[in-house]
């Protein structure tokens, strides 16, 4: 099982939809959880770490369920430029290292 | 200017080459990491450093070696490249202390032919 598991997609929503990306990880003892952006051939960007009590940062939400190990981003009223890749990052507990995802691709269309 | 910068930005090689990636950062953050990406892989660590000489293997470690010489700046070498280890790479850094996200630069695009 991979520490870090999303659904590739690609997600193709119409402007304006509501879409969810969900995140499962296998490390109990995980602390930490980020969800990046990666647009195509460029770096991953970090767009929002993700709380235990959820958290919202203008369209987006990100929701942590420690008990089925489980992270969701939520993208309303979706803009075509939010097309680009989304990495579930997880702490697996040793330091500060970080094990991704390889990525859900979500594809905005007018 | 990039907070993380990385040079070259796109290299292409031959099989045996010895090769160097470098990356230097802005931000004062103590720890630094590689990473290569490959299609469908997503990810990977290769290597990385707490703090100045401090070095450590990440998954991938095999087939390459890092300097830690300034707080600033962290290359990575390929000492015979070979063709699987083309790749994009990244750099990255972050702050002390457990939970920190991680900031990347630019990426290097590298071929070996």
């Amino acid at each position: 099982r991979k520490e870090v598991e999303q659904d590739p997609g690609p997600f193709n929503v119409p402007e304006g939809a509501t879409v969810a990306f969900n995140c499962t990880y296998s490390n109990s003892a995980s602390q930490s959880f980020f969800w990046y952006r990666q647009d195509c051939r460029k770096e991953p960007k970090l767009l929002m770490s993700v709380y235990s009590s959820g958290n919202e940062d203008g369209r987006f939400t990100a929701q942590l369920n420690r008990a089925s190990q489980y992270i969701s981003l939520l993208i309303r009223d979706s803009k075509l430029s939010d097309s680009a890749t989304y990495l579930c990052v997880v702490n697996t507990g040793t330091a500060s290292k970080l094990t991704f995802g390889t990525g859900t691709r979500l594809q905005v269309t007018l | 200017d990039a907070d993380v910068t990385q040079t070259p930005r796109n290299r292409i090689t031959k099989t045996g080459k010895r090769i160097m990636l470098e990356c230097s950062q802005t931000k004062g953050h103590d720890r630094m990491y590689w990473y290569r990406q490959d299609p469908g892989l997503g990810l990977r660590l290769i290597y990385y450093s707490f703090d100045v000489k401090d070095i450590n293997k990440g998954e991938i470690s095999d087939g390459y070696s890092v300097s830690r010489q300034a707080q600033a700046k962290f290359s990575l070498s390929l000492e015979s490249a070979i063709p699987n280890q083309t790749a994009l790479y990244f750099c990255a850094t972050s702050d002390s202390g457990g939970g920190q996200p991680q900031h990347f630069g630019d990426g290097t695009r590298l071929s070996i032919l």
